[in-house]
């Protein structure tokens, strides 16, 4: 059963503690992606990477790590220099088909702060 | 700067009606454009994709349009059903480049 899947569905943070997002796929997709939803903001790029060992900024990187050491896996830390982590995060992952790219979702983390 | 724009209040709509989503787009030269369906608390499931050569493109129920000239993109859901209910998300790609330019997405609510 092939898929991307996010844990936890839910987490908490305490102030000035690193937590850190799962994102895995056996999809056999190349690149993956981390997206924060806030509400009437749309998706919000964090971080993607389209190779492993590889990983690009998106428009909002900042107070957010990741890494990409297994093409199935790249999790997203969430760090303490992150002073509004409260959102619905999302993963995907894609691969590139004759030009095309079409990005699969996982069930998302609601991250919320103590 | 590249900016896409749907409509920005929800749609509600009776149910068997057709449903029409709206999605404009500035500076930019898409080669391709997409529609996503998202559920609350979920994430973004793909609908249909439509090249920038094409006109037009169907899957069951649901019809998208594309307009370069205009710059813009209809989503059509024929007879509607409350299950339709949604937020609907556009996004646009180009060529090689690995990232989509979201809109913020319609809410769509189907009345039985």
């Amino acid at each position: 059963d092939g898929g991307i899947t996010q844990s936890p569905k839910y987490l908490f943070r305490k102030e000035g503690q690193n937590v850190t997002l799962s994102c895995e796929q056996n999809l056999n997709h190349d690149a993956m992606y981390w997206y924060r939803q806030d509400p009437g903001q749309g998706l919000r790029l964090i971080y993607y990477s389209q190779i492993v060992n590889d990983f690009q900024k998106g428009d909002i990187a900042e107070g957010y790590s990741v890494s990409r050491e297994k093409k199935e896996s790249f999790p997203l830390t969430v760090t303490s220099a992150q002073k509004n982590p409260t959102a619905f995060y999302l993963c995907a992952s894609s691969t590139l088909a004759g030009g095309l790219e079409t990005q699969y979702f996982g069930p998302g983390t609601r991250l919320l702060v103590l | 700067s590249q900016k896409i724009e749907q409509n920005s209040e929800a749609l509600n709509i009776q149910e068997g009606k057709t449903a029409t989503l709206t999605c404009n787009y500035t500076n930019y030269s898409p080669a391709y454009l997409q529609w996503y369906r998202q559920d609350p608390g979920r994430g973004p499931v793909f609908l249909l994709l439509i090249r920038e050569n094409e006109k037009e493109k169907r899957k069951e129920r649901l019809k998208v349009t594309f307009d370069t000239t205009l710059k813009q993109s209809l989503f059509h859901i024929t007879a509607s059903q409350p299950a339709d209910s949604a937020t609907y998300l556009c996004a646009l790609g180009a060529g090689n480049n690995r990232k989509l330019i979201w809109g913020l997405g319609t809410s769509l609510a189907v009345n039985p």
